[in-house]
């Protein structure tokens, strides 16, 4: 058990419905990640967020957004959805965004993931 | 840019055969860590192991070893003894630099299935 909590667990849906993944990440940890793994992109960074602000963002979709809030949980949100954004969500936690420079010194701490279907 | 590349998609061995995964990385900083994940048929992300750029000490722990070579951005991964349990998905990871906002770039994996 990494300590984060993802959920739901499963979730399927319609083509142009909106869901919202939740994530809580590991006591004290400050930063959250979130990636995508589908089976022809692999695993994907969406996006960071340290103590409430976003850090870094990667391919993240403009239909895509997230957020975190005070308590440090953090929600992803999908709206629009497309057939191709079936995938396993995961998020990610870390003690501190990086040590050495602004690289990340430590490993990410992931949850379960989120299995995503769209029909 | 950061890429990983995993050239091997899938290794199958039988128990107890020693299994070596191939990682390659590219990266212009010089500062950098490398990772490796396990996934599990469960599905969930598993941390095994990290390394800085600037210790190439390889090392061993438990069944595992690793072989980081800066001369040629390998950073191979090896389990000794195989059992069913290690079947899973490897993945090798790299963070580096400040504009990769601490991300990891993770390579495509590589499939283990450990057949008893």
């Amino acid at each position: 058990d990494s300590g984060v909590t993802q959920t739901p667990k499963h979730l399927i849906t319609a083509t142009g419905q909106r869901v919202t993944l939740r994530c809580s990440p590991r006591s004290g940890d400050l930063s959250v990640y979130w990636y995508q793994q589908s089976l022809d992109q692999g695993l994907q960074f969406l996006i960071q967020y340290y103590n409430g602000e976003e850090r870094a963002k990667g391919n993240i979709l403009e239909r895509f957004s997230a957020q975190q809030f005070p308590d440090l949980h953090s929600e992803l949100n999908l709206s629009s959805l497309e057939l191709g954004d079936s995938a396993l969500y995961f998020c990610a936690s870390s003690v501190v965004p990086g040590l050495a420079g602004g690289v990340n010194t430590g490993e990410l701490f992931f949850g379960e993931g989120s299995r995503l279907t769209v029909l | 840019a950061q890429k990983v590349t995993q050239a091997q998609t899938e290794i199958s061995v039988v128990e107890k055969e020693d299994v070596t995964l191939d990682c390659v990385y590219e990266t212009r900083d010089t500062t950098y860590y490398l990772f490796w994940y396990k996934q599990p048929p469960s599905g969930e992300l598993v941390f095994l192991i990290r390394r800085n750029s600037f210790d190439e000490q390889n090392e061993i722990s438990g069944r595992y070893s690793w072989n980081f070579q800066k001369s040629t951005s390998s950073f191979n991964f090896t389990i000794t003894a195989s059992q069913v349990v290690d079947s899973a998905v490897y993945f090798c990871a790299l963070s580096a630099g400040k504009a990769a906002g601490n991300k990891l770039t993770f390579g495509g994996g590589t499939r283990v299935l450990v057949k008893p």
